[in-house]
């Protein structure tokens, strides 16, 4: 079974701070990562994802996260927030050995982010 | 490029009743799902298509049937609707498979059971 937790309900930052989401993982095999977003009443949006490589994954919006394998986590951050980087923010998750077909891809509950201005 | 569209926005039904949701999409994409979206819960999956005339079961598939008959369009059907049924459906397509490739969402259906 996999699994993903994303530990804070709500991560709070003042603009122009840096911001960091945290996520933690459970997989069989080696992951396949991927950070969402999902601003008010809209559909999700795909932010950036791991799938081998670099341990430092760059994406939209001035965006990275950082792959730790001993620790199991994929911490999405930012250098500077934004106040428009207000937002419910998705750590999604697959491993290797989940077979090969298209289910599978496991979402944390989300984690509110608020900047404050 | 519409994206991922979903059809309707916003429902109210009655316990019993049935309905269907709508997604389409104009990208050419193999892999078309369905979610639910529920409070603290995160994203699950109720259903699933690898291609036109394909469907599999997701994480919570009971109450719900879908079809894929043409390549762009994916259904959601609730024959018998419940209260535990209300919920933020989202679909989404992928031009692959969900390891590698990313996820294109749909706005999203608000469906209100009572």
């Amino acid at each position: 079974a996999q699994s993903v937790a994303q530990p804070e309900d709500q991560v709070n930052v003042a603009e122009g701070n840096p911001l960091t989401v945290k996520c933690t993982y459970s997989v069989s095999g080696n992951p396949y990562l991927f950070w969402y977003v999902q601003y008010p009443n809209r559909g999700l949006q795909f932010l950036l994802k791991y799938i081998t490589g670099d341990n430092l994954v760059k994406g939209s919006y001035g965006f990275e996260a950082e792959f730790n394998k001993s620790q199991t986590s994929f911490h999405l951050k930012k250098p500077s927030a934004l106040v428009s980087d207000s937002a419910l923010y998705f750590c999604a998750v697959r491993g290797s050995y989940s077979g090969g077909g298209a289910d599978g891809l496991t979402f944390g509950k989300g984690t509110h982010l608020i900047i404050q201005p | 490029n519409a994206g991922v569209t979903q059809t309707p926005k916003f429902r109210v039904l009655k316990t019993g009743q049935s309905m269907t949701l709508l997604c389409a999409q104009d990208m050419n994409h193999e892999y078309m799902y369905w979610y639910r979206q529920d409070p603290g819960m995160g994203l699950r999956l109720i259903h699933y298509s690898v291609g036109e005339g394909t469907t599999a079961k997701g994480e919570v598939p009971d109450g719900y049937n879908v079809s894929r008959l043409k390549k762009q369009n994916f259904l959601l059907g609730l024959e018998s609707a419940a209260p535990s049924q209300t919920s933020v459906y989202f679909c989404a397509s992928s031009y692959g498979t969900p390891d590698y490739n990313e996820q294109f969402f749909g706005p999203g259906t608000r469906l209100t059971v009572l």
